[in-house]
């Protein structure tokens, strides 16, 4: 059983407000990543993280940032959502040899709707 | 960059019917090959990977894929579904040179009709 968390699993919001969407891990895991997933299409990476106060970019430009400070933690910020926003939200975490290997453990999700 | 294509979209089949989704990838590397299955409510998990060796590989619940190089495809098989396969499933590469970023292809659902 995967221990990562993300919340909220839902968020409606207005444009212009500032987001952040969490995502925790207890599994000690060093990298984490950040999916987006519109419907219907692939999952996009965003950004991912190889440990603490490493934060890069994905494949797929966002407008939106993340950190990493703690090691278990990789909140995703957006500083005004647009309804271009809108879609589903993929946090993931892999121990140094899982990610290589291409096993990730994925959270439930969290799915922005900006209106 | 690598690129990943799943053809079918939407899958509807009867209990006991045999199941193969295809899935193409392309790169121009060596590549590793995944397949991740979420079950309706679940989170998104390995179902099977291949790296390496015999291009059968054969992961949980019955479920088996073939890497066909000359075809850059790994096809998805099952012999005999049930109704608790029905979920979504997503075919997933990354290169063989360390580098652990997953490409996701589109996802095909599944639905086993009882």
């Amino acid at each position: 059983e995967a221990d990562i968390y993300q919340t909220p699993r839902y968020l409606v919001i207005g444009t212009g407000k500032k987001i952040t969407l969490e995502c925790s891990q207890t599994m000690g895991h060093d990298k984490m990543y950040w999916y987006q997933q519109d419907p219907g299409m692939e999952l996009h990476l965003i950004h991912y993280s190889y440990g603490v106060n490493s934060t890069e970019k994905g494949d797929l430009s966002s407008e939106s940032t993340v950190s990493r400070i703690r090691t278990e933690h990789f909140p995703l910020t957006l500083e005004s959502a647009r309804p271009s926003h809108t879609s589903q939200y993929l946090c993931a975490s892999s121990d140094i040899f899982g990610g290589s290997q291409g096993k990730l453990f994925f959270g439930s999700g969290t799915q922005l709707s900006v209106l | 960059a690598q690129s990943v294509s799943q053809h079918n979209h939407h899958v509807i089949l009867s209990e006991a019917a045999s199941l193969e989704l295809g899935c193409n990838y392309s790169y121009g590397g060596t590549v590793n090959l995944f397949w991740y299955v979420q079950y309706p409510g679940q989170h998104l998990q390995l179902l099977l990977k291949y790296f390496s060796g015999d291009p059968l590989v054969k992961g949980i619940k019955g479920f088996e894929a073939e890497f066909i190089k000359s075809k850059f495809s790994f096809n998805l098989r099952k012999p005999s579904v049930q109704w608790s396969d029905t979920a979504e499933y997503f075919c997933a590469v990354n290169s063989n040179f360390g580098n652990e970023k997953l490409t996701f292809g589109t996802g095909t659902r599944l639905t086993i009709i009882p």
